[in-house]
């Protein structure tokens, strides 16, 4: 089955700072990476996907990379702000049944400091 | 106002009580999924359905079941809750129209005695 290896687990940065949040993939039949935020006591929300076909995307401040051949796509934020503080997950998900099925990393708790 | 609703919000039971988490979904969504979680910690998918009458048992191993006998409904029972069974659950749903976008609904936070 597929496996999503995120880092780090912890990102600490200073407010106006960038954000940098990789991921690897082992199936290369996956075509589909969202990533998803998770603030304290809140549900996960979608802030931003990206399919095989694509390369990059961006979503004002944030922004995700995608690299086929690698295997690997990340996730970036410029000026950070203090609201930025949350959960991030990357998932990698494959055709399955006729359905996407995503697999999650493990997380990435953002810290930024005013 | 099209959501994905789960109740009860918290929950806390004795030992080797049988329960069942309710969640329901407003989107018409064909797609829905069950994850536990603790706290800031990841996702495991314990449960998935396609559809009306399809279920999926998902990575993690799990005591409990799902039934899906109406789109919109997808109940996840344990027969008999364990203190291991603390966690958070999580219900999801998705569809191909909104390009398989998860939308989560704000969770069980279970608490087993």
């Amino acid at each position: 089955g597929e496996n999503v290896e995120q880092h780090p687990s912890t990102l600490s940065v200073q407010e106006g700072d960038s954000a940098v949040i990789k991921c690897t993939y082992s199936d290369s039949a996956s075509n589909y990476f969202p990533w998803y935020k998770q603030e304290l006591g809140k549900r996960p929300q979608l802030i931003i996907d990206i399919r095989s076909n694509v390369g990059e995307k961006k979503d004002q401040r944030i922004a995700v990379t995608l690299n086929k051949t690698a295997k690997h796509f990340s996730l970036h934020i410029t000026e950070t702000q203090p609201e930025d503080s949350a959960v991030y997950f990357c998932a990698a998900s494959r055709a399955s049944g006729g359905s996407y099925i995503p697999t999650f990393g493990r997380g990435t708790s953002l810290i930024v400091h005013p | 106002e099209a959501d994905i609703y789960q109740t009860p919000r918290y929950l806390v039971i004795g030992t080797g009580k049988k329960i069942t988490l309710e969640c329901s979904q407003t989107m018409g969504h064909d797609k829905m999924y069950w994850y536990q979680q603790d706290p800031g910690m990841e996702l495991h998918l314990i449960h998935y359905s396609y559809g009306v009458n399809s279920t999926e048992k998902g990575d993690l191993s799990s005591e409990s079941t799902v039934s899906r006998i109406r789109t919109e409904h997808f109940p996840l029972t344990l027969e008999s809750a364990r203190p291991s069974h603390t966690s958070q659950y999580l219900c999801a749903s998705s569809d191909h129209r909104g390009g398989e976008k998860l939308f989560f609904g704000s969770g069980t936070q279970l608490s087993v005695l």
